[in-house]
């Protein structure tokens, strides 16, 4: 079974700190996501990876940065967290593109940032 | 903007009525994708839709897939309180992302 797992449930930081979220899948998966959850908006995706040091932007990627040194790793930087990135921020990965038949997203437990 | 509108936002049924949740997008889809999120937990893939019409059950619920592929519906038949969650339907809009609908909170009361 995949294991996607985010190496903070709960963090809170300042303003104007500097943020890392990991994420540590354990299938040799291809692609990984970070997305963030919002009452009423659903998930948002912040930036994707397809490729070890191949990042793309989704959606919503001002703020945030992304690095991918190593396949099975995918971390999301705040550079100057903000009050408005206050958030649940959920990261996932897939075997091949998500849109692919039989290559659903696969979630990690998600990371719970409070900005202050 | 959202590129696929869920409704509706939330849903409250007594355990024992039914439930449906329906995924509108703007566009056509090649296919699209169901996840639950239990509270206090992530989301979870639940099935993938690719045909246009197509329908799909898993026990209690019931998965379409609109003709012209641009809407889906999730029907859940005699809620229990196991059903409580969010409801999420995606879809690949372009290469490598999957967009998200706002998802449907339901809550089943016992």
């Amino acid at each position: 079974d995949v294991k996607v797992t985010q190496s903070s449930r709960y963090l809170v930081k300042r303003t104007g700190e500097k943020v890392f979220l990991e994420c540590v899948q354990d299938m040799d998966h291809e692609n990984m996501f970070w997305y963030r959850q919002d009452p009423g908006l659903g998930l948002r995706l912040i930036y994707f990876s397809y490729d070890v040091k191949m990042k793309e932007k989704g959606d919503i990627p001002e703020g945030y940065s992304v690095s991918r040194e190593k396949k099975e790793r995918f971390s999301l930087i705040l550079e100057s967290a903000s009050t408005n990135q206050t958030s649940m921020y959920l990261c996932a990965s897939s075997l091949l593109s998500p849109g692919r038949i039989g290559s659903p997203l696969h979630f990690g437990n998600g990371t719970r940032l409070t900005v202050t | 903007g959202q590129q696929v509108m869920q409704i509706p936002q939330y849903q409250h049924v007594q355990e024992g009525e039914d439930f449906t949740t329906y995924c509108n997008s703007s566009t056509t889809l090649s296919n699209i994708q169901w996840y639950k999120q239990r509270p206090g937990g992530h989301p979870v893939f639940l099935i993938q839709l690719v045909k246009s019409g197509e329908v799909k059950k898993q026990k209690r619920l019931t998965f379409q897939f609109g003709e012209a592929k641009k809407n889906s519906s999730l029907h859940i038949t005699a809620t229990q309180t196991t059903d409580v969650g969010t409801y999420f339907c995606a879809g690949p809009y372009s290469y490598g992302k999957l967009t998200f609908g706002q998802g449907t909170i339901l809550t089943v009361h016992p």
